[in-house]
């Protein structure tokens, strides 16, 4: 299964709403997560199962959607919310890649 | 607190052997999956494998089937990620993440990496 992130890139400003999107090459019901990583830091676990929202995550992100095409919005971006995020399929324990990753930057 | 300790960074020429670990605390080590996730400089995390330290279940990525050895001591809590002959290619920065209680999970707790250069 790959995973594919739109955009690559993206350029925002302090409160803005954002929207990453993951497509997956074939249907993966919501077995879906997504990560944020800073530079020099491990990968922290900010969503499971396509919409849970992990403990100590803030409520300005969430998850939605299912099958192949699914979405991380940041509701008002925070100057700590600048940082590379990465989705992964959980549904198998050995084939559960990960997508390219959507560096999310300051305007 | 849930916590996995990685060993320290480090340096090997080509064609030298090379086995890091990640020690868990704070929780049943033996009751959850331990991955290992690879990043190369400036690139994304690819999935290795992982096992299960309950029974030594381990599955690996047909991309790194061969390539490298996951293990697990389950006495003293602590996976390993080992090769037997390192390329220059195998420059990194390695994590362990532990997988959560069912596939739905996701990796929930990560270790803080371990920088393997390989260079002549």
């Amino acid at each position: 299964i790959q995973l594919t992130q739109s955009p690559s890139f993206l350029s925002a400003s302090i409160g803005d709403r954002v929207t990453i999107t993951c497509r997956a090459s074939q249907g993966i019901s919501n077995y879906l997560a997504w990560y944020q990583q800073k530079p020099g830091k491990a990968p922290k676990l900010l969503i499971y199962a396509t919409s849970a929202l992990q403990s100590g995550v803030p409520s300005r992100f969430s998850g939605s959607g299912s099958g192949t095409e699914f979405t991380l919005t940041i509701s008002s971006l925070q100057p700590e919310d600048f940082a590379t995020y990465y989705c992964q399929h959980l549904n198998s324990y050995t084939l559960c890649s990960f997508g390219q990753g959507t560096k999310l930057e300051i305007k | 607190e849930v916590q996995l300790v990685q060993s320290g960074a480090e340096v090997k020429k080509p064609g030298e052997s090379l086995k890091i670990s990640c020690k868990g605390s704070g929780y049943s080590f033996t009751s959850y999956w331990i991955g290992w996730v690879r990043q190369m400089p400036g690139r994304g995390l690819e999935w290795m494998g992982i096992i299960y330290p309950g029974d030594s279940d381990t599955r690996y990525s047909p991309s790194f089937q061969g390539q490298v050895t996951i293990s697990a001591d389950k006495s003293i809590s602590t996976a390993y990620l080992q090769w037997s002959s390192l390329k220059a290619s195998d420059t990194a920065m390695y994590y362990c993440a532990r997988r959560g209680p069912d596939l739905l999970t996701g990796s929930d707790f990560w270790g803080q990496g371990t920088l393997v250069t390989v260079s002549s």
